[in-house]
């Protein structure tokens, strides 16, 4: 059974850092990895899809990487900025023998604050 | 473009009454539709998805049910709520698995449900 893990739990930083977002996850075969970012009270937004043939997605400021044989996917913000705070959440596609699954498997999440 | 929509945006209700939450798509045809409960501390919980009309599984025993009675949409409902049916409700949309097109997950705005 798929399980996706994100540490630590909580982040404060000050705005301008670089910063990394780490999910793991047990079980190498995905069929993609997904970010997603939620404000307070609102849905989740679809940030990045990562295809399991895939090894980094970009957009604007945030990158990101998946190394399925560590079971790894690190999401990298560039020069942090206030609008940044949100709760980012990764979610694995598992890609089953049996002709695949639809349903992802979420982390728990990871608060961001970026302070000015 | 495609677009989900959600409603209400929030709804108090006694125990023991009836609910019901819409959900439906635009701007694409035969998704892959999702009901998702967030509880504070405890992540996204799957408790319903659907291929198709009338194709629902179910992920969580419990006294709620859905159904998708056209293509685009989906409904969450209840014959009598529970105090702990209480959360944050939020349906989602994709593209199926078999299409040459690797799909993100999208949500909407999610229903703030407090149970009293």
């Amino acid at each position: 059974k798929q399980e996706v893990t994100q540490i630590p739990a909580a982040l404060s930083v000050p705005e301008g850092e670089n910063l990394v977002l780490n999910c793991s996850f047990t079980d190498s075969a995905i069929y993609n990895l997904q970010w997603f970012r939620q404000d307070p009270g609102k849905g989740l937004t679809s940030l990045l899809l990562i295809q399991s043939s895939q090894r980094e997605q970009t957009s604007g400021r945030l990158n990101a990487s998946l190394d399925k044989s560590s079971g790894r996917s690190t999401l990298y913000i560039a020069a942090s900025q206030p609008g940044d705070s949100a709760t980012y959440l990764c979610a694995a596609l598992p890609d089953l023998p049996q002709g695949g699954s639809e349903k992802l498997v979420f982390g728990k999440g990871m608060k961001l604050t970026v302070n000015p | 473009s495609q677009t989900i929509h959600q409603w209400p945006a929030t709804l108090v209700q006694p125990v023991g009454s009836p609910l019901s939450l819409e959900c439906t798509v635009e701007g694409t045809s035969n998704p892959n539709l999702y009901w998702y409960r967030q509880a504070a501390g405890r992540g996204l919980q799957l408790l319903f998805y659907s291929v198709g009309i009338g194709q629902i599984s179910s992920e969580v025993p419990q006294n709620l049910s859905a159904s998708r009675p056209q293509d685009r949409q989906f409904i969450l409902s209840s014959k009598k709520l529970l105090l702990s049916d209480s959360g944050f409700y939020l349906c989602a949309w994709n593209r199926q698995k078999h299409s040459s097109y690797n799909s993100p997950l999208h949500f909407g705005n999610g229903t703030r449900l407090t149970v009293t």
